[in-house]
């Protein structure tokens, strides 16, 4: 089945340490996407990626870095320079940037900072 | 200025039929309304998009006026399952780039009573 796989599920980071997200998708989708969830919020987009080696930073990108080396493939890093890390971390992916095609999501990734 | 206005929450009971409107005063003529459906600890998945008048599948329908300025999603005989938080999004320009993606806003969180 077609879909998105995000890993790990939970994960727990001490201070000061970067750590890497992974998101992975075998739909042939062309754009990507992180996005960031907190207790009782919506989503915030961070990066998003529309084509191979091609990533643009959304509204809160500050803390985070991407690569986009493979279509199948968005990791997100979190890096000691992300005050406030402890959130929900959502990957979608779309057919294309065009934000009217659906967005496909991963299952999600729960980081805690300990 | 926010992209979509929904009410935060909603409360209903099983076997009524549940309308939850949200407002998108300035939505582009090339946006579509699409909306999501969240459970806790789950990814956004996708449930209905529509341009304009009425559109319908298995789970949903969506009612969109002329001017396009709000839509309507209606969910009939709702159960217990469909407590979830619900998701209104047009398209949004990403700053500074001249591309646009979702952007999700608190949604409206539904709560289906016995």
């Amino acid at each position: 089945d077609g879909g998105i796989t995000q890993s790990p599920k939970y994960l727990f980071r001490k201070e000061g340490q970067n750590v890497t997200l992974s998101c992975e998708q075998n739909l042939n989708h062309d754009a990507m996407y992180w996005y960031r969830q907190d207790p009782g919020q919506g989503l915030r987009l961070i990066y998003y990626s529309q084509i191979v080696n091609d990533f643009q930073k959304g509204d809160i990108a500050e803390g985070y870095s991407v690569s986009r080396e493979k279509k199948e493939s968005f990791p997100l890093t979190v890096t000691s320079a992300q005050k406030n890390p402890t959130a929900f971390y959502l990957c979608a992916s779309s057919m294309s940037s065009i934000a009217n095609y659906g967005y496909t999501f991963g299952s999600g990734t729960r980081l805690t900072v300990v | 200025l926010a992209k979509t206005t929904q009410p935060i929450s909603m409360d209903s009971y099983e076997g009524q039929e549940v309308n939850i409107t949200c407002s998108h005063n300035n939505i582009a003529t090339n946006d579509y309304i699409t909306w999501y459906q969240q459970f806790p600890s789950q990814g956004p998945r996708f449930i209905i998009q529509g341009y304009k008048t009425k559109v319908t599948n298995e789970v949903a329908s969506l009612f969109i006026p002329a001017d396009r300025k709000s839509s309507t999603l209606s969910l009939p005989r709702v159960s217990l399952s469909d407590t979830a938080v619900y998701y209104c999004l047009v398209g949004e320009e990403i700053r500074d780039t001249g591309r646009r993606a979702l952007t999700f806003g608190s949604g409206t969180r539904l709560q289906v009573q016995p």
